[in-house]
């Protein structure tokens, strides 16, 4: 089976960086995605990550390192409304199999 | 382009009772996910179509939880009869799986609550 594992919460200050790792347990990987949800919203999709290395998308960038099953999720210049649960996600089983870790709380503070 | 809607927003019944949860995807999408977050836990898969197809059912909690998806278009999770752990939000996600990210477009969920 899978399973994923990282931190429960993060707080961070406005403008600084914050980092959110990700390690997993999987058979069949084909990549590690991303999405943020935010409080009484629906998770919505952030990056993926199928070979190692970093892929950035504005102030937000995900690294992935196969060989050591760990991933983590870089956000930079922390805006207020970064705040929300962030989730990483195993795409596995043909890539449609999609199992999601337990999610990141990242609070940011002025 | 409509995005994922799911129906009710909100469904609050008694231990007992049935409840069932509709889910429409994205026109063109031929996966449709259902999933359950409990308590601000982890998004747990429950299960997976591809069109008319169940794919993979192994998150299914029991044989109180019944999903179909007729004519692959629209989807309905029910729930009969309701336990009190069954509270929490039902998510609903679509995607064409054509890419390699599958990039999933999730549903607003619908938020259940057993008394």
């Amino acid at each position: 089976g899978q399973s994923l594992e990282q931190p429960s919460e993060v707080t961070a200050v406005e403008g600084a960086i914050v980092q959110i790792n990700c390690t997993y347990q999987t058979s069949g990987f084909y990549g590690l995605s991303w999405y943020q949800q935010h409080d009484g919203g629906a998770p919505t999709f952030l990056s993926y990550n199928a070979l190692d290395g970093l892929e950035e998308t504005g102030r937000f960038s995900s690294f992935l390192s196969r060989s050591d099953s760990y991933g983590y999720l870089l956000l930079q210049e922390l805006q207020m409304k970064d705040s929300a649960s962030y989730f990483c996600a195993v795409n596995s089983g043909g890539y449609q199999k999609v199992t999601f870790g337990t999610g990141t709380k990242l609070q940011v503070i002025p | 382009e409509a995005g994922v809607t799911q129906f009710p927003s909100h469904s609050v019944i008694e231990k007992g009772q049935t409840v069932t949860l509709r889910c429409d995807p994205i026109s063109g999408h031929d996966n449709l996910y259902w999933y359950r977050r409990v308590m601000g836990k982890e998004i747990k898969f429950l299960l997976h179509f591809v069109k008319e197809s169940k794919q993979d059912e192994s998150g299914m909690p029991n044989n109180r939880f019944l999903a179909e998806r007729t004519g692959g278009t629209y989807s309905t999770l029910k729930v009969q009869p309701a336990e009190l752990e069954d509270s929490g939000v039902y998510f609903c996600a679509s995607s064409q799986g054509t890419s390699g990210s599958n990039e999933q477009f999730f549903g607003p969920g619908t938020r259940l609550t057993v008394l």
